[in-house]
């Protein structure tokens, strides 16, 4: 099962971008990338996932390099309630098998 | 509004005995899963299931039993053969084989073991 690497913790101040990165080099061409991220002692919650192309939605974009090996997360104006943990996460899905492979996650830190 | 609900939010038990788990969903989803979370660390995968009366072992099943008798339920016993079940655990659901939204969390169930 692939499995994702991303730095422990970053700091970001305030209506600034944030981007997060990821590695997940041994991911198979059929697998995709999600982030999730979670605030203390709540379940996580879905922000966006890809495949191969770059994606937008209200809340991020995920940038996907071209050999799929890592991924960025932008918040593009990061704001206080943002600070939490974020998860990159493969979703390995087979025949009988679909499921959700969590890293540690980096703790991002939005300051004012 | 449909979602996951966890049951209870907080548990205390003490050393030995059974507790359960409960989470039950309106969303429709065909599969659910149980995840255990100790602090500062990530979700580690406990048991799923794709479909009713069917389900798998994830990465941690050792001390830990579930059941899926109704497409809405999928509660998570932990038995007293848990070495060290003082944690925080989410349930899950999601649509099989969808890409969509990936998974839905509930909120979460605090065991800690007396």
């Amino acid at each position: 099962d692939a499995k994702t690497t991303q730095p422990p913790s970053m700091d970001c101040a305030e209506g600034r971008a944030a981007n997060l990165p990821c590695n997940h080099s041994t991911i198979s061409g059929n697998e995709y990338v999600y982030w999730y991220r979670q605030i203390h002692s709540q379940g996580p919650q879905y922000i966006i996932h890809g495949l191969k192309n770059n994606e937008t939605n209200e809340m991020a974009s995920l940038i996907i390099t071209e050999d799929r090996k890592s991924s960025t997360l932008i918040l593009p104006h990061a704001t206080l309630r943002d600070t939490a943990v974020y998860y990159c996460i493969v979703r390995v899905v087979h025949y009988n098998t679909d499921k959700l492979i969590f890293g540690t996650g980096t703790r991002l830190q939005v300051f004012p | 509004d449909g979602g996951i609900t966890q049951s209870p939010k907080y548990l205390f038990r003490k050393e030995g005995q059974n507790v359960t788990l409960s989470c039950e969903q309106n969303l429709n989803h065909d599969a659910m899963y149980w995840y255990r979370q100790d602090p500062g660390q990530g979700l580690r995968l406990i048991y799923y299931s794709q479909i009713v009366n069917d389900f798998q072992k994830g990465d941690i099943a050792e001390g830990y039993s579930v059941s899926r008798e109704k497409k809405e339920s999928f509660p998570l016993t932990v038995t007293s053969a848990q070495k060290n079940p003082t944690a925080f655990y989410l349930c899950a659901s999601s649509i099989v084989g969808q890409d969509t939204y990936g998974y839905t969390f509930g909120s979460g169930t605090r065991l800690t073991v007396v």
